[in-house]
């Protein structure tokens, strides 16, 4: 039993550039998030997905995609990478929305020069 | 608009005895609130949660407190350890509105439990 797993660990982009992080979970959980942190920020909701096939808009959206076409994975993507994006990125899932605990993989390093 | 804050940046504690973090909130909307513990390198791992409608939850050494009057949480540690050392998140979520657990996050109290 993995929990969340993302790939890859460490990406370095050139501005411009596009790529995906991919998610993985394998607890059988409805509820899938893409987060960033940033330093003194806190974490903050990119998108999330409240089942197969359906993805939706948190706090910070601007320049990413998403995907959820299998119920255990979750993409996000970035088009045309910013400085801006330059982040730490973490996944997580939920089994409902009565329990909120999240479980989260352990992140992904991005830096776009 | 940092409507979960998490005021101090760091704390310092001594191994044994009692490590405090606190957190506030100003949406009146939260309803359930969780602690979220974080090593370098490692994501978010949940800790302990409290619904509005207590005021305390307890889960061996950690004690959550909620005052809604106040819109604070604190989190208490009893006996704080070396390995409780760590960046504490504090997170809220309003149940009632939404389809999915959206939390909102604080920004991070760092424990640092000494010898």
């Amino acid at each position: 039993n993995a929990g969340v797993t993302q790939t890859p660990k460490f990406r370095v982009l050139k501005t411009g550039q596009s790529m995906t992080l991919l998610c993985a979970q394998d607890m059988n959980h409805e509820y899938m998030y893409w987060y960033r942190q940033d330093p003194g920020m806190g974490l903050r909701l990119i998108h999330y997905s409240v089942g197969e096939g359906t993805t939706a808009k948190g706090e910070v959206p601007d320049g990413y995609n998403v995907s959820r076409l299998k119920k255990q994975n979750f993409l996000l993507g970035l088009e045309s990478a910013a400085p801006s994006q330059t982040s730490v990125y973490f996944c997580a899932s939920s089994y409902s929305p009565i329990r909120h605990e999240q479980y989260f993989g352990p992140g992904t390093r991005l830096t776009v020069t | 608009d940092q409507q979960v804050k998490q005021n101090s940046p760091s704390l310092s504690v001594q191994e044994g005895r009692i490590s405090i973090l606190n957190c506030d909130y100003t949406n009146s909307m939260f309803d359930y609130f969780l602690w979220y513990k974080k090593y370098p390198a490692e994501g978010p791992t949940f800790l302990i949660s409290i619904s509005s409608i207590k005021d305390k939850n307890e889960d061996g050494r950690f004690t959550v407190f909620l005052n809604k009057s106040a819109k604070h949480l604190s989190l208490h540690i009893v006996p704080s350890q070396p390995g409780d050392s760590a960046v504490y998140f504090c997170a809220a979520s309003a149940r009632s509105t939404g389809t999915a657990s959206k939390l909102t996050f604080g920004t991070g109290t760092r424990l640092q439990v000494t010898l």
